[in-house]
């Protein structure tokens, strides 16, 4: 099976703008769970979608979205970009038919910058 | 509040020696997984290791292996053997497994492991 795949890879933005990130889980994975890399603060979650509603969300503020669709893809968004939202994006699905031992596959994440 | 802290930002090891990696965590729940997560530089995190609370025997992967200290909240990740691909991030992950945040991975600050030839 193919992996998780996010797209872009890399993406250059100004402040203020906003910007919409793609992942695509692995065939067969219905959740999808997005997370913040950044050196300061490390690896935070940002929220989890199931069967195209949000399960659960992180404590981000409402500049922060996401959705998921009905092939489970799911996107991001961010509105009105500060400098503090540089940082690696990761993307991460999981099969939770499997019960509570289901793992998390991680994508490549997409490394965002905000100038 | 869970929170996972590993209290070693660097680490280093010969090749073929023996490393272990620290991680506590804190958490009043009782039902929950710990994992830990290797992200080499540029390249995906995967998952090393899991282990779930109920279980008192020690998972192993290969080299892998956890010493799992429920009561003093401690998860260890021991590498044997270590070789020059294990050089990457460390990262400790706590996720519970009820309620609505069961999607919910907590992660620790990561160890950086470089391994010398």
């Amino acid at each position: 099976k193919a992996g998780v795949t996010q797209t872009p890879r890399y993406l250059i933005k100004t402040r203020g703008q906003q910007v919409t990130l793609s992942c695509s889980p692995i065939s067969g994975h219905r959740s999808v769970s997005w997370y913040q890399q950044t050196p300061g603060q490390g690896l935070q979650f940002l929220f989890e979608y199931f069967s195209e509603t949000q399960r659960n969300k992180g404590n981000f503020p409402g500049r922060f979205s996401g959705r998921q669709f009905s092939n489970s893809r799911s996107e991001m968004n961010v509105s009105t970009l500060e400098l503090g939202d540089s940082a690696l994006y990761l993307c991460a699905s999981s099969d939770r038919s499997m019960g509570w031992a289901y793992e998390q596959y991680f994508g490549p994440g997409t490394r965002l910058t905000v100038t | 509040a869970q929170t996972v802290t590993q209290s070693q930002p660097e680490m280093s090891v010969q090749e073929a020696e023996t490393v272990t990696l620290s991680c506590t965590y804190d958490t009043s729940e009782s039902d929950y997984y710990l994992f830990w997560y290797k992200q080499p530089p540029s390249r995906q995190m995967i998952l090393v290791i899991r282990q779930e609370a109920y279980k008192q025997q020690n998972a192993t992967e290969n080299r892998f292996s956890v010493n799992f200290q429920k009561a003093a909240k401690s998860f260890s990740l021991k590498i044997s053997d270590s070789q020059l691909g294990d050089a990457a991030m460390y990262f400790c992950a706590y996720r519970r497994n009820y309620g609505g945040s069961q999607g919910n991975l907590i992660f620790g600050k990561g160890t950086k492991l470089s391994v010398k030839p």
